[in-house]
């Protein structure tokens, strides 16, 4: 059974730091793995997707990694703003077309 | 938004009682889901469809049935609701093809069962 875990669960920054958020997931035979935001009280925004045979994907001052070897995918924010504060959230696809979620890591960034 | 949209946004209901959600989609993507989320425990599948009649039960099914009679929606009934069934529900679609596509989520129908 395919688990997805993200640590911390919560973490604060100042204003203007860039900052790396973890994702793991225990089965590498994934199809995809996707980035999403969620703000409080609202749905999921897709913020990136990263097919299995992709290394990384940018949009903007988001990055995302992938190295599906060892179950692990990273999202970087560059230059943090009190505007990205909300939970991220990834999601591998496996079998089935089956997404699994991890439980998010809610950001705060202090102005 | 991929044009998900999810009736009702709201609702409270009593225990026993039957309920039926809607997820209405408007560009025709063969796979949609169902999913629940409750603090503690993130986003868990309950059905998910891969097309018209064809659907298959997810990690938390128990308690809910689906149907999915057009392709544009997918149902998901609460045959007797009971108090854990209370949870924000959203519905999902995969854009592009079911093993790699990107998904998108509706906004999402807040159930209270009191």
């Amino acid at each position: 059974k395919q688990e997805v875990t993200q640590i911390p669960a919560a973490l604060s920054v100042p204003e203007g730091e860039n900052l790396v958020l973890n994702c793991s997931f225990t089965d590498s035979a994934i199809y995809n793995l996707q980035w999403f935001r969620q703000d409080p009280g609202k749905g999921l925004t897709s913020l990136l997707l990263i097919q299995s045979s992709q290394r990384e994907q940018t949009s903007g001052r988001l990055n995302a990694s992938l190295d599906k070897s060892s179950g692990r995918s990273t999202l970087y924010i560059a230059a943090s703003q009190p505007g990205d504060s909300a939970t991220y959230l990834c999601a591998v696809t496996g079998a089935n077309s089956k997404l699994t979620f991890g439980k998010g890591i809610t950001l705060s960034v202090r102005p | 938004d991929a044009g998900i949209t999810q009736s009702p946004r709201h609702k409270v209901t009593e225990t026993g009682t039957p309920v039926t959600l809607r997820c209405h989609q408007t560009e025709n993507h063969r796979y949609m889901y169902w999913y629940r989320q409750d603090p503690g425990h993130g986003l868990r599948l309950i059905h998910y469809s891969y097309g018209v009649k064809d659907t298959d039960k997810g990690e938390v099914s128990d308690g809910y049935s689906v149907s999915r009679s057009k392709t544009e929606d997918f149902l998901l009934t609460l045959e007797s609701a009971t108090s854990s069934q209370t949870s924000v529900y959203f519905c999902a679609i995969t854009r592009s093809s079911g093993t790699g596509g990107e998904a998108f989520f509706g906004q999402g129908t807040r159930l209270t069962v009191v």
